[in-house]
């Protein structure tokens, strides 16, 4: 149990555009939902933490207009990079939250904007 | 806030030696320790977790100890297998309840290599 699914696993996109990312749980409900982001060979930098029904809330120094986080179902939250720009790529991963047994991750998504 | 440091940075073993990761955290707020491990291009694989009240917990060939007084963790992976070969994070995270339940801080990662 415990599986967590991200979508797409790379997209490739042009400098302006909009970029959404989906998280789904797949055989568990998650209330909370977590963003992070990780460069290579870097350890994982948490965004923004995703509650459903309820607002996001973001790590000091991430832009929440720039990052939107949606978070309407038990099961998905997306995140949606607007107005992309090269230095917005990166690889974006999600974890769920299972209640009493942890986080689980997603496999991740690369991000490359030219 | 939270600041977890991880040592070491790489670690290189013979298949069959044993790996000792070790990680410090600064909150003693946190009492939820889980360990990951990340191949390349895919996301973290949660293999092993200790909660505050426990001190060691252990699953086949990987273990996790937990020293809270000193606030520090280890990983202790025995009879180690080139499949083990992967970046290894540590995390720390507050008790259940309240707005940063489930909030991991991560160290910085340890490259595990296994040599056949």
């Amino acid at each position: 149990g415990a599986v967590v699914s991200q979508h797409p696993s790379r997209v490739i996109c042009k400098s302006g555009t909009s970029v959404k990312i989906e998280c789904r749980s797949l055989d568990f409900q998650a209330t909370t939902m977590f963003w992070y982001r990780q460069f290579p060979k870097k350890s994982l930098m948490l965004m923004a933490t995703s509650n459903e029904g309820s607002k996001a809330t973001y790590e000091q120094g991430v832009e929440k207009d720039k990052f939107l986080i949606n978070h309407a179902s038990l099961t998905l939250s997306t995140l949606t990079v607007t107005s992309a720009h090269p230095e917005d790529s990166s690889f974006y991963i999600c974890s769920a939250l299972a209640r009493g047994r942890g986080s689980y991750f997603g496999p991740g998504t690369r991000l490359t904007v030219t | 806030g939270e600041n977890v440091e991880q040592h070491p940075s790489t670690l290189s073993v013979q298949e069959g030696d044993s790996a000792v990761i070790k990680c410090t955290y600064s909150d003693s707020a946190s009492n939820y320790f889980p360990w990951y491990k990340q191949e390349l291009g895919k996301g973290p694989q949660l293999i092993i977790d200790i909660r505050s009240n426990v001190g060691e917990k252990k699953d086949q060939r990987i273990a996790v100890t937990l020293n809270k007084t000193a606030k520090h963790f280890s990983l202790h992976i025995t009879e180690t297998q080139p499949e083990d070969s992967a970046v290894y994070f540590c995390a720390a995270s507050p008790n259940a309840g309240g707005t940063s339940y489930g909030k991991l801080t991560f160290g910085q990662g340890t490259i595990l290599t296994v040599h056949p």
